[in-house]
């Protein structure tokens, strides 16, 4: 089983609070992910990061931001939660070339 | 336990040429298969998915992928290939469990298959 882990794991909210969504993954991995999954199971990438002090966005504009200041560490904040931010999200990490994604098991969030 | 296994590693093909990737799943129940595909620098994006019903799936950017349940196997086509294809393809099973009651989905990805075009 893979070592990445995502808290909480379930967070149910209200409009216009602070929160972080937190990824560790004790494997060493440079490459880290954040992907808003759909109810479709599409995974659509909001974050990557490719090592410490690297960030970008990815493919689906989001109003949260991330930070890499450890190797092991890829947190994903949203300082205003809306109700249009329900969703699973979910964090993955890569090892080298051909290795394969490791997914945490994702944040449901949902906002009132 | 679910697992995905993509044999190879690289594969190169001509323009125009035909292309086919293997993925072989291995899975309790009925499973659930996706192809994704990852450009540098970009996300994942969806190729398509078989949920249930017919076994030939066609997706986006021209690609089908055909389910045989007597072989384990979704292996992605595509009859045609462009240059703009070269990218590393992802064969997934997932299980589509309690996602009303908030249980969460999980995907399993194979290791990814590297495509290059060659002009």
């Amino acid at each position: 089983e893979a070592d990445i882990y995502q808290t909480p794991r379930y967070l149910v909210i209200g409009t216009g609070k602070k929160i972080t969504l937190e990824c560790s993954q004790t494997m060493g991995h440079d490459k880290m992910y954040w992907y808003q999954q759909d109810p479709g199971m599409e995974l659509h990438l909001i974050h990557y990061s490719y090592g410490v002090n690297s960030t970008e966005k990815g493919d689906l504009s989001s109003e949260s931001t991330v930070s890499r200041i450890r190797t092991e560490h890829f947190p994903l904040t949203l300082e205003s939660a809306r109700p249009s931010h329900t969703s699973q999200y979910l964090c993955a990490s890569r090892g080298q070339y051909n290795s394969p994604l490791h997914f945490g098991n994702g944040t449901r969030l949902t906002v009132t | 336990a679910q697992s995905v296994t993509q044999p190879d590693i690289h594969i190169t093909v001509s323009e125009g040429a035909s292309l086919e990737l293997r993925c072989n799943y291995s899975y309790g129940a009925t499973p659930y298969l996706f192809w994704y595909v990852q450009s540098p620098g970009q996300g994942l994006q969806l190729l398509l998915k078989y949920f249930s019903g017919d076994t030939l799936v066609q997706g986006i950017k021209g690609f089908e992928a055909e389910f045989k349940r007597s072989q384990s196997s979704f292996n992605l086509r595509k009859p045609s290939v462009h240059w703009s294809d070269a990218a590393e393809y992802f064969c997934a099973v997932g299980a589509l469990r309690c996602v009303l009651t908030g249980g969460g989905n999980k995907l399993t990805f194979g290791t990814g298959t590297q495509l290059k075009v060659e002009l």
